[in-house]
């Protein structure tokens, strides 16, 4: 059973548009809150994280948000590039630092 | 740069084949990771290791087992590898329990 449910399942945007992608979560002993990106053929890079004691984190074009009394988190890619077309996977962690992932977005840009 | 290398990035195997999968960091890191990762699943824990010779079972370890005899080598074993098993693998690493993780390229694996 999946403890971090991730939707939308893919998504196509523009470029230039915004892309979101919602994550939900159950275990309130969750604390820490990575998105990786995963481009074809390679492994999984952290792209930001967000612990809950903040709501939102900016990094350049990449926002997370964060409602911990909904248990929700969100990744918003601003200005989207075609460069940004991977698969992203939101997940979570408590202090047995093992990480529940969602099942991925795979977004594609179009130029 | 953290690398993390997988000695295969692709495999085909025969069921009730043993597999052995190897994973390499060069960081000197504490902890490595064994995942694998299918459509619509996204990526699911085998197994663990926060030291030499110390291992937790994950999410799904059954039908695997691991060994860390060093601490830049982790492997996953399939003892008796089943069609069900084909999948992507992932190995991981990162420096303590609370730091980003550091993913191999994958190895793909296809049990006939």
């Amino acid at each position: 059973q999946q403890q971090v449910k991730q939707s939308p399942q893919s998504l196509i945007v523009q470029k230039g548009g915004i892309s979101i992608i919602n994550c939900a979560y159950e275990n309130t002993a969750f604390d820490y809150f990575p998105w990786y990106q995963q481009f074809p053929g390679k492994g999984p890079a952290l792209l930001i994280a967000i612990r809950p004691d903040v709501s939102e984190k900016k990094e350049g074009r990449f926002t997370i948000s964060f409602n911990k009394s909904a248990k929700q988190f969100s990744l918003h890619i601003m200005d989207s590039q075609p460069g940004d077309s991977a698969t992203y996977f939101c997940a979570a962690s408590g202090n047995d630092y093992k990480l529940s992932f969602g099942a991925g977005t795979t977004v594609t840009v179009r130029a | 740069d953290v690398k993390v290398t997988q000695s295969s990035r692709y495999l085909v195997k025969r069921t009730g084949e043993k597999v052995f999968l190897e994973c390499v960091q060069d960081m000197d890191h504490e902890n490595m990771f064994w995942y694998r990762q299918d459509p619509g699943l996204g990526l699911r824990l085998i197994y663990f290791s926060y030291d030499v010779k110390m291992k937790e079972k994950g999410d799904i370890p059954e039908g695997y087992s691991v060994s860390r005899e060093k601490k830049e080598r982790f492997s996953l074993i399939l003892e008796s590898a089943s069609t069900n098993q084909t999948s992507m693998y992932l190995c991981a690493s990162s420096r303590t329990g609370l730091d980003e993780q550091y993913f191999g390229p994958g190895t793909r694996l296809t049990v006939t």
